[in-house]
């Protein structure tokens, strides 16, 4: 079946501008998560949404980073007034649940570059 | 903190060898593990879960998990050039995101 996918795959931007990422899990998914990688930091978790609950925004950098998930389905991670510190790959996963057992399945990313 | 430690490598194998690869974690309370294989451009790619103590094989892969020493590892046998990534080590614990290490690059020479 289909896997997670992600748009756009490249972004680049100038610094102060706003931008969205989109997400679409994998059908069925009721967790989705968000993190992002940047070079020599490794994979940093950003926020996770489990069905109707409240999402877990614990690993947002700061209060320019926001997401939402609409429909229980897609989500959109928004950076306002970007910098260059923004820059990374962003990557959304999904799972069955948000349960320790269930394995995340990753989408192949946005790559945003700020200028 | 929760930390997960690799070594960032880069660990070096001929081809046909097994390749062994390390993972420590600081969190006693973690019950789930994974290790996700990603290539240079590419996002992570699932490749074992394990969450009981002991070995979990599939195929050329074994996972080895230690929850007393905070261990956990992943055995590759019969390596391949193809093997060539960036292994990461995620752990998780109750009501929380995957925790990464920041991987170590295998390389296999043909």
């Amino acid at each position: 079946g289909a896997g997670v996918s992600q748009s756009p795959s490249n972004k680049v931007t100038e610094k102060g501008k706003d931008v969205e990422l989109r997400c679409d899990p994998i059908s069925g998914h009721t967790a989705l998560y968000w993190y992002r990688q940047s070079l020599g930091q490794g994979l940093e978790f950003l926020i996770y949404f489990q069905g109707n609950s409240a999402p877990d925004k614990s690993g947002l950098p700061s209060d320019r980073f926001s997401a939402e998930r609409t429909g229980g389905s897609v989500s959109t991670l928004t950076i306002q007034r970007t910098q260059q510190e923004d820059s990374a790959v962003y990557l959304c996963a999904s799972s069955f649940a948000a349960g320790e057992a269930y394995e995340q399945y990753f989408g192949p990313g946005t790559r945003l570059t700020v200028t | 903190q929760k930390e997960v430690e690799q070594n960032s490598g880069p660990l070096s194998v001929p081809e046909g060898a097994i390749a062994s690869l390390n993972c420590t974690y600081s969190d006693r309370g973690s019950q789930s593990f994974f290790w996700y294989r990603q290539y240079s451009g590419k996002s992570p790619e699932l490749i074992m879960s394990i969450y009981s103590n002991g070995d979990k094989e599939d195929g050329r892969f074994t996972a080895q998990l230690n929850k007393a020493s905070q261990y956990v590892s992943l055995l590759i046998r019969d390596s391949q050039p193809s093997d060539s990534a960036t292994y990461l080590c995620a752990v998780k614990g109750p009501g929380t995101a995957l925790i990464f290490g920041k991987g170590t690059t295998l390389s296999v020479s043909s």
